[in-house]
This record gives C-alpha cells, structure tokens and sequence, in this order.
C-alpha cells in the first residue's frame, strides 16, 4: 500500500462549482500534513498546511482527521486559475523526516 | 535570492552513462530532498538530507547517490543510467525539516536512451 494515496481523478468541474478532494495516510506516526499545487510541468508549490482543527485561506479549506488517517480540501466558487495538480503532502517521521507526496489530483475548472 | 536552483535543465543521457544533478539554495536551509516525477506517479522521494553530512533514503534510492559536504550544495549522482530512470527530477529544500514548508526548484528534465 502507497503511504499517501489520493482521489485518482481527473475532476472535471464548472466555473462557480465547490470540489472537494480526499487524501489517505497510512503512517499513524505523521506529524505534518500539506497541500500543495502544481501547474502543468512546473514546481509544486504550497498551497496550504492542514492543521488538527481545521483551517481556511479564503475559497481553501483544509480538514484532518486523524483517527482515520484521512485529510481532505474544499475548493468553493472554483476559478478557472484554479485548474491545476493537487498534491496531499505527509511529513513522516521515521529515524529522520521524510516528506512524501501523493500521487496528485488533477483539476480542470471548465467556463 | 535565487532560491533553490538546478542545472542543467534538460539532459540526455545514453545507457550506462553516469552524471550529476545539480542542486543549490541560498536560503541557508538544513534540509534538502530530491524527488523524481513520472506521469501518474506523482513525486517520489530519492534521497534526503536534515544537513550537512547527513543523508538517508527516500522511496526509490535505487541507482542514485548523494552526498551533502555543504549546507548550500546536494547533488544527486545517476551511477549508470537506465531508460528506467527517464524522469523530471525536483530538488527540494526547507528551513528546518519536513514540518516546514517545502521550495522547490525548476527541475532537470532527464531523458536515457
């Protein structure tokens, strides 16, 4: 088993629409949890960390659960500049700090 | 600053060829990491570094090498490549460690043949 796995998509989606993405874990050690957002053959970039009580940047909300080892994000009145990869990001630490990224969520927001 | 910067950008490589990939950041941050990108895999952790002269492996440390002599400086060695290794490879560094927030730089888009 993948140790993040992600919605495999791709989420095809109007302008206006709400999306949501889901993320599982399979280290019940993690600590640390992101998103981050990559557009098409580019760097990915944070987008927002996730924090235990949940937490909101604007249209962006972040949620946790740990007991299920399950983090999501909600996109609200999507924009068309919101079409990008969406990557669920764990921070496990093992004898060091490892950070490793799901597989990623595609997101086309459509006029 | 620059950031996190990576040469060369494009490469092509035949099998069994060695090279390295090089990573700088100007941010004086301890912990550096490279990944490698294949379409549908999302990015997979090679080898990583919480400072100079400390390393470990990541997912896939298969056929690569690093070292980190320096606080500035990771470089990712292919030992022989292989088409298997045909890839985007991100360096990556942060402040402290795997809670802070991750930069990344442009990429080196490798091609084995």
């Amino acid at each position: 088993r993948k140790e993040v796995e992600q919605d495999p998509g791709p989420f095809n989606v109007p302008e206006g629409a709400t999306v949501a993405f889901n993320c599982t874990y399979s280290n019940s050690a993690s600590q640390s949890f992101f998103w981050y957002r990559q557009d098409c053959r580019k760097e990915p970039k944070l987008l927002m960390s996730v924090y235990s009580s949940g937490n909101e940047d604007g249209r962006f909300t972040a949620q946790l659960n740990r007991a299920s080892q399950y983090i999501s994000l909600l996109i609200r009145d999507s924009k068309l500049s919101d079409s990008a990869t969406y990557l669920c990001v764990v921070n496990s630490k093992t004898s060091y700090d490892k950070v490793i990224f799901g597989p990623g969520t595609s997101l086309s927001v459509i006029p | 600053n620059a950031g996190v910067t990576q040469t060369p950008k494009f490469q092509v490589l035949k099998t069994g060829q060695s090279m390295t990939l090089q990573c700088a950041q100007d941010m004086n941050h301890e912990y550096m990491s490279w990944y490698r990108q294949d379409p549908g895999m999302g990015l997979r952790l090679i080898h990583y570094s919480v400072g100079a002269g400390i390393t470990d492996q990541g997912e896939v440390p298969n056929g690569y090498n690093v070292s980190r002599s320096t606080t500035e400086d990771f470089p990712l060695r292919l030992l022989s490549a292989a088409p298997s290794q045909t890839s985007v490879y991100f360096c990556a560094s942060s402040y402290r460690g795997g809670s802070y927030e991750q930069y990344f730089g442009p990429g080196t888009r490798l091609t084995v043949t």
